[in-house]
């Protein structure tokens, strides 16, 4: 069965820091990005950050960029966020999904494919 | 503030035609980069709807249909059901990063 489990999700104070976990089953795991996407209650779907299939290439929202990490362990099947000097307005649902494949990745210069597989998320709250 | 925009709702019988539009700039969907649909029901995770402006991916009913020209893009659901209460999002891309539009709630009257 194919299929993303996150994990890692808590009650933080404003300030300090969590690290989520992302593990793929099923899925030729080292082929594909990966991909963080957040939802805060109520509101929107935000993109967080992609890498790379090989870890090569990391990019952020400017919203997260600088206190946010993504890292990735291909051994493990596992993609992770970490996530520093968190803030009240980084409280959402934190989604992994699936990304590019790297047949698609290479050829086209980057990761534009949609996001065809999605985890059940974990949620995240900062809060005092 | 999302980046692409979306109406709040839309809404309408069963059996009538809504559609969604998204719209964006020539930052990202006017630059070429593909849209692609999501609905979203209660308490779930974003299921793809839509991919590549236009190709409904595998088991999505022919009822959704996408399309895209300039600068927007737009979702359609003809025959519209109960079940089609939702919420929808487009994305897109801005170079590396990636774009998601403000969101529609769909309902079925």
């Amino acid at each position: 069965q194919v299929q993303l489990v996150e994990s890692g999700g808590g009650v933080v104070q404003p300030g300090r820091s969590l690290r989520l976990s992302c593990a793929a089953s099923g899925l030729n795991f080292n082929n594909y990005g990966m991909h963080w996407v957040r939802q805060a209650p109520g509101k929107g779907l935000e993109w967080v950050a992609v890498i790379w299939y090989d870890g090569s290439k990391k990019y952020y929202a400017d919203s997260v960029k600088g206190r946010f990490t993504i890292t990735r362990d291909n051994s493990k099947n596992t993609v992770y966020l970490q996530m520093n000097s968190l803030r009240a307005e980084d409280t959402a649902t934190y989604y992994c999904a699936r990304g590019g494949h790297v047949v698609v990745v290479t050829s086209n210069g980057g990761d534009f494919d949609p996001f065809a597989m999605w985890g059940q998320g974990t949620m995240v709250t900062v809060s005092s | 503030q999302s980046v692409l925009t979306q109406p709040p709702s839309v809404s309408g019988a069963p059996g009538q035609t809504v559609t969604i539009s998204c719209t964006g700039s020539s930052s990202n969907i006017g630059a070429g980069y593909d849209v692609h649909w999501y609905q979203q029901l209660p308490g779930t995770a974003p299921k793809l709807l839509v991919d590549d402006n236009n190709n409904r991916p595998s088991g999505v009913p022919d009822r959704f249909s996408g399309s895209k020209s300039g600068t927007s893009a737009s979702l359609a659901i003809t025959g519209l059901q109960a079940e089609d209460e939702a919420y929808y999002y487009c994305q897109s891309s801005a170079s590396s990063l990636r774009v998601f539009g403000s969101g529609t709630k769909v309902t079925v009257l």
